[in-house]
């Protein structure tokens, strides 16, 4: 089982759509959460963090489930620039398990 | 700020050659992260350091060595480079906030 599991997709979703990604983690010592964007050919670059308390930036909201291991990204009122691939990240000590990702295409 | 930077940016090397990755940041960070990215395989951690003249193994280490005799700087080395070799390395830093930042990428391929 890997250690961070993600729906590869791809989603294909129409502008203004609403969209859920989902992740599980097998570590339950896991210390920190994070969703990631990478678009293509290019580095991967902090989205935002998650906690448990859920977070919101703008169209973004993060929710994580200790209990169930679970995080989430949900991304509201889609836009073309949304197009990517979206990492699920669980921190440990020092190390950085990341996803295989989730991608997005937002169509016109 | 040039953040971090990663050289090369392309490289194509025989089988059994060897090359040196250069990572370099300016950002004053502490730890730093070598990863590489396969199709369908996610990032996945060869080294790490928590700071200079320190190094740790990560998920992949085989077949890589590393070394951070400055702060500033993560060197990645493939002593025989083997065509399972062919991907994109990324490196990363970071200071004692938790957000990775990430260099642009090493294409490399081993023919």
């Amino acid at each position: 089982r890997k250690e961070v599991e993600q729906d590869p997709g791809p989603f294909n979703v129409p502008e203004g759509a609403t969209v859920a990604f989902n992740c599980t983690y097998s570590n339950s010592a896991s210390q920190s959460f994070f969703w990631y964007r990478q678009d293509c050919r290019k580095e991967p670059k902090l989205l935002m963090s998650v906690y448990s308390s859920g977070n919101e930036d703008g169209r973004f909201t993060a929710q994580l489930n200790r209990a169930s291991q679970y995080i989430s990204l949900l991304i509201r009122d889609s836009k073309l620039s949304d197009s990517a691939t979206y990492l699920c990240v669980v921190r440990g000590t020092y190390k950085y398990i990341f996803g295989t990702g989730t991608r997005l295409k937002v169509l016109a | 700020n040039a953040g971090v930077t990663q050289t090369p940016k392309f490289r194509v090397l025989k089988t059994g050659q060897s090359m040196t990755l250069l990572c370099a940041q300016d950002m004053n960070h502490e730890y730093m992260y070598w990863y590489r990215q396969d199709p369908g395989m996610g990032l996945r951690l060869i080294h790490y350091s928590v700071g200079e003249g320190t190094t740790a193994k990560g998920e992949v280490p085989d077949g890589y060595n590393v070394s951070r005799l400055k702060k500033q700087n993560f060197l990645l080395g493939l002593e025989s480079a083997a065509p399972s070799q062919t991907s994109v390395y990324f490196c990363a830093s970071r200071d004692t906030e938790f957000e990775q930042f990430f260099g642009p990428g090493t294409r490399l391929t081993v023919l």
